[in-house]
């Protein structure tokens, strides 16, 4: 089982869609928790980070941890077609280096 | 402006050649990073720093070398050792542990 998995997508939504992106992860042990935005030949963009279990809401972007369920998600409203990038997870346990999961390919269409 | 500079972003190398990708930040950070990035992949990390003089082989560190004699510069040697170089390399930095980290815009190595 790997560390961290992660939906690769593609994912295609209409403009103004709701965007649920997920990733579930196997050591119970991981404390901190991350959302990266890469936009095509570009280096990945900070957008969440969270160290406890429930939601953080930053604009249109919300990150929901489940520690019990291993299992985190990042919100968008109003998604815009400027969303449209790979979004990566990372998860990390204090005293290791971060994992991240394979990236989700999101497109909002116009 | 703070931030974290790779150069080149393009880079072209003849088989059986060295090559190295620079990585420089302004932020301060002591832990800097270099990951690999292929097509429909995650991340993997090739080496790290925490501190200067300092580094520690990552998850696929063979074919690769790296310094850290400055705590601002972190550079990556691709070595001829490297059977399949050609990939997107990104360096990352943060402040220690368990904080944020932020990356480069990326170095594209082909090789031709």
């Amino acid at each position: 089982q790997k560390e961290v998995e992660q939906d690769p997508g593609p994912l295609s939504v209409p403009e103004g869609a709701i965007v649920s992106l997920n990733c579930t992860y196997s050591n119970s042990a991981f404390q901190y928790f991350m959302w990266y935005r890469q936009y095509s030949r570009k280096g990945p963009e900070l957008l969440m980070y969270t160290y406890s279990s429930g939601n953080k809401e930053d604009g249109r972007f919300t990150a929901q941890v489940d520690k019990s369920s291993k299992y985190i998600s990042l919100f968008i409203r109003d998604s815009q077609p400027s969303d449209s990038a790979t979004y990566l997870c990372a998860i990390e346990n204090y005293g290791q280096n971060f994992v991240f999961g394979p990236g989700t390919r999101l497109s909002v269409l116009p | 402006d703070g931030g974290i500079t790779q150069s080149p972003k393009y880079l072209f190398r003849k088989e059986g050649q060295n090559v190295t990708l620079s990585c420089e930040q302004n932020l301060n950070h002591d832990a800097m990073y270099w990951y690999r990035q292929d097509p429909g992949q995650g991340l993997r990390l090739i080496y790290y720093s925490q501190i200067v003089n300092d580094f520690q082989k990552g998850d696929i560190a063979e074919g690769y070398s790296v310094s850290r004699e400055k705590k601002e510069s972190f550079p990556l040697t691709v070595t001829s050792a490297q059977k399949n170089p050609t990939a997107f390399y990104l360096c990352a930095s943060r402040l220690e542990e368990g904080r944020r980290a932020f990356f480069g815009q990326g170095t594209r190595l082909t090789v031709v």
